[in-house]
């Protein structure tokens, strides 16, 4: 069965520190795929990023950055400089390559910028 | 383009009731997803289509759940004889096979 576990379930910092969420996976697939979606207080799932499990390069796009590796099964997501805007409840989620591919998202957590 | 829309946004009802809610996917989109999520928790799968097919459904999904897609395009979730446990977010996404899926707004349920 697959598993997604965030243990951070809140944090809180001020404006323009960096921030590192945490996510660790658990999937008996030998392929798979990663996510990190952001959901805003008005609920809706916005897509960030999304990782096959046979690419390990890191990834930057602007202030995020994403830090996949393998052999800890760990896919962690990184705000540099962080604004007010950054503020919601962030999932990383997990699906298969093939078949369904439904999400199995983690408890997410909350994250907060304080001005 | 416009993204993926659901209907209504907010739904309040009393125990009881029988409640359903609509998705309209992104057009080209072949599959279409259902998922809930409850107060502090991720959103759990409940279902999916392909095209007017119902292809999988999780245990989550009791028998006063059921799903239509018809003719491939809108899909409605419909919730019969609703408990105070059934009060949740319920979500829709959409993709392409083998894409990325991306939600609409939800719906809101309160189940008094």
């Amino acid at each position: 069965a697959q598993k997604v576990t965030q243990a951070q379930t809140e944090i809180s910092v001020v404006e323009k520190e960096d921030v590192t969420l945490d996510c660790v996976y658990e999937t008996r697939d030998t392929t798979y795929y990663l996510f990190w979606y952001k959901q805003p207080p008005s609920g809706e799932l916005v897509f960030l990023i999304r990782r096959n499990s046979f690419d390990e390069q890191n990834e930057i796009s602007g202030r995020y950055s994403w830090n996949f590796q393998k052999s800890t099964s760990s896919f962690n997501f990184t705000i540099t400089a962080s604004q007010v805007v950054d503020s919601a409840v962030y999932f990383c989620a997990l699906s298969e390559i093939w078949g369904a591919q439904k999400l199995v998202f983690g408890q997410g957590t909350r994250l907060t910028i304080n001005p | 383009d416009t993204g993926v829309s659901q209907d209504p946004r907010h739904k309040i009802t009393k125990r009881g009731q029988n409640v359903t809610f609509r998705c309209d996917p992104i057009s080209e989109h072949n599959r279409l997803y259902w998922y809930r999520q409850t107060l502090g928790q991720g959103p759990e799968f409940l279902t999916y289509f392909q095209n007017e097919a119902q292809l999988e459904k999780s245990r989550l999904l009791s028998d006063r759940f059921s799903a239509e897609r018809p003719k491939g395009s809108f899909s409605t979730l419909e919730i019969q004889r609703t408990e105070q446990g059934d009060s949740a977010m319920y979500l829709c996404a959409s993709s392409s096979v083998g894409q990325t899926q991306y939600f609409g707004p939800g719906t809101r349920l309160l189940v008094l």
